[in-house]
């Protein structure tokens, strides 16, 4: 089965300062690559998709952008991050089409 | 386009008792249902998946979950609720056709000694 890494684990960064979280597989190959936010007491948001290398779908407009360099590396980014920003940014992977999801353990991000 | 709505952002129950929580999926049959849960600071982990072989789905801890078409429904259950069952718990679906699963707004569940 697969495992999804992310660091750091929790991060406080003032607004305006640039951002860098990532994410990577372990186990397979070839995963679906996800970014979901998660705020206080509310369900996940999803950021952004990737079905391979360079390959990166958005679905929410806002100062956030993703990369996928390698096969097993996924990484959100920001140039100046907002108060909004905050929240807990969770990876998942998914293999196969069955749509299941593999869930890292999430960065606890503090924007002040 | 396909929804999952959650009744009941917190559910509270006493040790030993039954579990339901709901969710309720927009009125096309979508391909995969879950439920995930979630311990506080941790990622998501999968609980069971509907995929159309079997109305009633077993997952891991006890817990199951029934699909019911005629209701959009796909609750789930344990007949038996224990301390280390509280957790947020979340009902998702899977779209046809693309890559993207929604997930629900997510029940806490509370569990009283």
């Amino acid at each position: 089965s697969q495992t999804i890494h992310q660091w750091p684990a929790t991060l406080v960064q003032p607004v305006g300062s640039p951002l860098s979280l990532e994410c990577t597989v372990e186990g397979t190959s070839n995963p679906n690559l996800y970014w979901y936010r998660q705020a206080a007491g509310r369900g996940l948001q999803l950021l952004f998709y990737s079905v391979g290398i360079g390959q990166i779908s958005s679905e929410v407009p806002q100062n956030l952008s993703a990369s996928r360099p390698q096969d097993r590396q996924f990484i959100l980014s920001s140039k100046k991050l907002l108060l909004s920003d905050s929240g807990f940014y969770l990876c998942a992977g998914e293999t196969g089409s069955g749509g299941e999801q593999y869930f890292g353990p999430g960065t606890r991000l503090t924007v002040t | 386009a396909q929804s999952v709505t959650q009744l009941g952002s917190h559910v509270s129950v006493s040790e030993g008792a039954l579990v339901l929580l709901r969710c309720n999926y927009s009125s096309s049959v979508p391909p995969y249902l879950f439920w995930y849960v979630q311990y506080p600071n941790q990622g998501l982990q999968l609980l069971l998946k509907y995929t159309s072989a079997a109305t009633l789905v077993k997952g891991i801890n006890g817990f199951e979950a029934e699909f019911k078409k005629s209701e959009t429904s796909f609750h789930l259950t344990k007949p038996s609720a224990h301390m280390s069952d509280a957790a947020e718990y979340f009902c998702a679906v899977r779209t046809y056709g693309g890559f993207k699963t929604i997930f629900g707004a997510g029940t806490r569940l509370f569990v009283k000694a």
